[in-house]
């Protein structure tokens, strides 16, 4: 099984600050990366999907993908506690053949006021 | 957006019983959808892959003679857990992918299904 790797947390930062969260991943072939948002007890949410190399930006998130370094990270800037959950990276399981994906096992945020 | 609905939200059933359990996209077609399962603090595992209109593709350790799935629709796959135990108590999550152009696809997830196995 190809590996997806997070820290798991949790990471505490204050309200307004940015918050980086980094994931790794062992497939050199992966093509297209996500970041999911789940609060507990409840399904994944999509934040960001990437597929090229460098930065994507989408209001306070910022996905960068070094494909390279096999690395991506999600950073979110101007931190709000309503922002508190697991942060899932996730890579596609089989690229060219399917859009399955593989799951880190999260890093959890929390943002103090 | 890309809405995908389950049902039941929640169900517990005795051991021995079997619980089937819906997963619907509501406002796009999918001819591919999956189911996760999730353990407390753990992440999601990919269980299978349900294709419309052919047998699904079960993950290695998943037994598909006890997790059920028929994907009779473009809108509509179930999972059926049969003879259900305790170990099976867990979330399940069913996915639907939204293809934009022939490189880009994003997966949106159904709310959920937590299965309590007494």
């Amino acid at each position: 099984q190809k590996e997806v790797e997070q820290n798991s947390g949790p990471l505490s930062v204050p309200e307004g600050a940015i918050a980086s969260l980094n994931c790794t991943y062992s497939d050199r072939v992966s093509q297209s990366f996500f970041w999911y948002r789940q609060y507990s007890g409840k399904s994944p949410e999509l934040i960001m999907s990437i597929y090229s190399n460098g930065d994507k930006e989408d209001g306070r998130f910022t996905a960068q993908l070094n494909k390279a370094s096999q690395y991506v990270s999600l950073l979110i800037r101007d931190s709000q506690p309503s922002d508190s959950a697991t942060y899932l990276c996730a890579v596609n399981i089989r690229p060219n053949s399917g859009y399955a994906l593989n799951f880190g096992k999260g890093t959890s945020l929390l943002v103090t006021p | 957006g890309a809405v995908v609905s389950q049902h039941p939200s929640w169900v517990i059933c005795k051991s021995g019983t079997s619980v089937k359990i819906e997963c619907r996209s509501l406002d796009f077609q999918a001819t591919t959808m999956f189911w996760y399962r999730q353990f407390p603090k753990q992440s999601l595992m990919l269980m299978a892959t349900s294709n419309e209109g052919s047998k699904a593709t079960y993950e290695q350790g998943v037994e598909k003679d006890k997790f059920l799935i028929n994907h009779a629709s473009l809108t509509l796959s179930t999972l059926t857990v049969t003879s259900a135990h305790p170990e099976d108590s867990s979330f399940y999550i069913c996915s639907a992918v939204v293809l934009r152009g022939s490189s880009y696809n994003e997966q949106f997830f159904g709310p959920g299904t937590r299965l309590t196995v007494l």
